[in-house]
């Protein structure tokens, strides 16, 4: 099956730092999403991203299907982004969701 | 309107008792999930339904036991379950089972067995 990696696993910024999160996935996928896990659990979409680029007031993401890997940026970070961070992939003919091993971020005040 | 509905959110059940866990969605999504996450860890597929039929089944024990009475509704029934499923069950939904679907998450049920 399809193996999804992300970087880095831990990330510690103070608040109004950039950031840059990584999702590597060992073959192609037709789907692929962002979210973040907020510390009660709820998963939010970010992006909804298979290619291309898009961006969302401070949050942009970038997929490069070719290269199998996807960023997710995060600009002038605030104390409410902590929490995890992960993508999620899907490969063609699947109804599957693979997700990745997860980004922890936490900004401080 | 994008929003999936659980109920309920915490859950604590002796390794005896029969529960449910309830999850809804009006969104008109005919694709429905369960997944489990474990502290620390990614959310893990557990089952599909797809057109109201399960497409998916992980290997998940016996103890659990989806039902899917219509589109917007689905359930994950429990029996003798033991300490180490405890975890958060989540539930998600997606327009249709193919590949190229947004997911859209509820908000989980935090389940811990005794």
């Amino acid at each position: 099956g399809i193996q999804v990696e992300q970087s880095p696993p831990d990330l510690i910024l103070q608040e109004g730092a950039n950031s840059t999160l990584r999702c590597n996935f060992s073959d192609s996928v037709n789907n692929l999403q962002w979210f973040h896990q907020n510390p009660w659990g709820q998963l939010i979409n970010l992006f909804y991203i298979p290619s291309g680029t898009k961006q969302n007031g401070r949050l942009s993401a970038t997929t490069v299907a070719t290269e199998r890997y996807s960023l997710l940026y995060i600009s002038s970070s605030q104390t409410t982004d902590s929490g995890v961070y992960f993508c999620a992939v899907r490969g063609s003919g699947t109804y599957k969701y693979i997700f990745g091993t997860g980004t922890r971020l936490k900004v401080l005040a | 309107d994008t929003e999936v509905t659980q109920t309920p959110k915490h859950l604590v059940m002796g390794m005896t008792n029969k529960k449910s866990l309830k999850c809804e969605q009006h969104m008109g999504h005919r694709a429905m999930y369960w997944y489990k996450q474990k502290a620390k860890k990614p959310p893990e597929l557990m089952f599909v339904y797809s057109y109201e039929k399960l497409s998916i089944n992980e290997s998940v024990p016996s103890r659990f036991s989806p039902e899917c009475p219509n589109s917007s509704l689905l359930n994950l029934h429990l029996h003798a379950l033991q300490p180490e499923d405890s975890a958060l069950y989540l539930c998600a939904s997606s327009l249709r089972g193919d590949a190229y679907n947004e997911q859209f998450f509820g908000p989980g049920t935090r389940l811990t067995v005794l």
